[in-house]
């Protein structure tokens, strides 16, 4: 089972700030926050991961609450290309534990 | 750079036949995983190979098996296929080791359709 809870979906605005949030209480000391998406009929897509402390690539940004209970994926400027499904997934590290456990994700619409 | 490929990309068969997809890694990877996507669902982990055994299953019966090559690339074989077994599945490689340790790239999968 997955051990992240996310809103089924949600919508914004082009060119507004996208705020993607994630529970994941029972989060272990040694596992990673990641996130995915899924563009319709594709294949998911990585785009960022992060232990405890915040993160920011070309994509987005993940802010990890201190407690790592929770999390919120951040698209700064989000297109109409950003609508898909989002997938937060809590993961170990090493290969042996590195199955990706997903969810249902959730569901963002960009509104133009 | 080629990423990661499947084949066919659809396919359409009859309750009780086997079903073979084929996956090729993005070049540089070593471990190749497998996943299911019902419709509406998420993905779900099938099982990994490394080094060409089997190092991790999910849930998921015996009909489902695999196979990894000495050149990384992957089979997935269905047997006795059910009408529930229709979903895309989707082939993931990464890597052991390198910049993008572990991270999981995936293909564009394969429509399986059960009839």
């Amino acid at each position: 089972d997955a051990k992240t809870t996310q809103p089924t979906s949600m919508d914004c605005a082009e060119g507004r700030a996208a705020n993607l949030p994630c529970n994941h209480s029972t989060i272990s000391g040694n596992e990673y926050v990641y996130w995915y998406r899924q563009i319709h009929s594709q294949g998911p897509q990585y785009i960022i991961h992060g232990l405890k402390n915040n993160e920011t690539n070309e994509m987005a940004s993940l802010i990890i609450t201190e407690d790592r209970k929770s999390s919120t994926l951040i698209l700064p400027h989000a297109t109409l290309r950003d609508t898909a499904v989002y997938y937060c997934i809590v993961r170990g590290y090493t290969g042996a534990n590195s199955k990706l456990t997903f969810g249902k994700g959730i569901t963002l619409s960009v509104r133009p | 750079d080629a990423g990661v490929t499947q084949s066919p990309t659809h396919l359409i068969k009859t309750r009780g036949q086997q079903v073979t997809l084929r996956c090729s890694p993005k070049s540089g990877h070593d471990t190749v995983s497998w996943y299911q996507q019902a419709l509406g669902q998420g993905p779900q982990f099938i099982f990994q190979y490394y080094e060409e055994e089997e190092r991790q299953r999910g849930n998921f019966p015996d009909r489902f098996s695999g196979h990894q090559f000495p050149n990384y690339s992957s089979e997935l074989n269905v047997n006795a296929l059910l009408l529930g077994d229709s979903a895309l599945y989707l082939c993931a490689s990464s890597s052991d080791a390198g910049v993008n340790y572990n991270e999981q790239f995936f293909g564009p999968g394969t429509r399986l359709t059960v009839l």
